[in-house]
């Protein structure tokens, strides 16, 4: 069966530190992976999603950015982290040739202080 | 463009009465929709879904219906119970790969 993973589940970082999160699937190959961010009175916030190893496509110009080293491993980084970054990040994947599920992480929270 | 307006809550219902939650989108192309849901302290999951016009999704006593002429795609239950307390995503996901979340509607149910 399908797994996806993500960590931290919680980071408390001084504004100006870096920020890596990573998200690993398992049990399914060539997923499309996303980044979301949820925060409160926003809902969610489509950040990143690919399709593919290396191929990033960005919704939000903003402080973060993604990395796909593998085909199932998807990072969400920062070079200096803002006050705003605060929030629930959630990875999620959707498999090729399915009627379009996304399956969720268990989110990781990010409070920047 | 590709919004997702879902009802703002919070929303508190006693146990047993109707729910609904509306929801419409920007009507662009021919999208899938979704409902998910996230119970608290977890993360979101499917509740239901419909990929084209008039279809219902249904699931846990939940129902949505798929209407083109409205764009709209409201949740429904005939009787909500405690354990229906969460938070409720419309979402939309039009041709392509991006999906699309509302804001999300809280629900609280009291015995």
């Amino acid at each position: 069966s399908q797994t996806i993973h993500q960590w931290p589940a919680t980071l408390v970082q001084p504004v100006g530190s870096p920020l890596s999160l990573e998200c690993t699937v398992e049990g399914t190959s060539n997923p499309n992976l996303y980044w979301y961010r949820q925060a409160a009175g926003r809902g969610l916030q489509l950040l990143f999603y690919s399709v593919g190893i290396g191929q990033i496509s960005s919704e939000v110009p903003q402080n973060l950015s993604a990395s796909r080293p593998q085909d199932r491993q998807f990072i969400l980084s920062s070079k200096k982290l803002l006050l705003s970054d605060s929030g629930f990040y959630l990875c999620a994947w959707t498999g090729q040739g399915r009627l379009g599920e996304l399956f969720f992480g268990e989110g990781s929270r990010l409070t920047v202080l | 463009g590709n919004s997702v307006t879902q009802m703002e809550g919070p929303v508190t219902l006693s146990e047993e009465a109707f729910l609904t939650i509306n929801c419409t989108y920007t009507a662009t192309g021919y999208p899938s929709l979704f409902w998910y849901v996230q119970y608290p302290g977890e993360g979101l999951q499917l509740l239901l879904k419909a990929t084209k016009a008039d279809d219902k999704g249904s699931n846990k006593g939940f129902e949505a219906t798929y209407r083109k002429e409205t764009t709209s795609f409201h949740l429904e239950k005939g009787s909500v119970q405690v354990s229906d307390s969460a938070v409720y995503f419309c979402a939309r996901k039009p041709t392509g790969n991006q999906f699309y979340f509302g804001t999300g509607t809280s629900l609280t149910v009291i015995p």
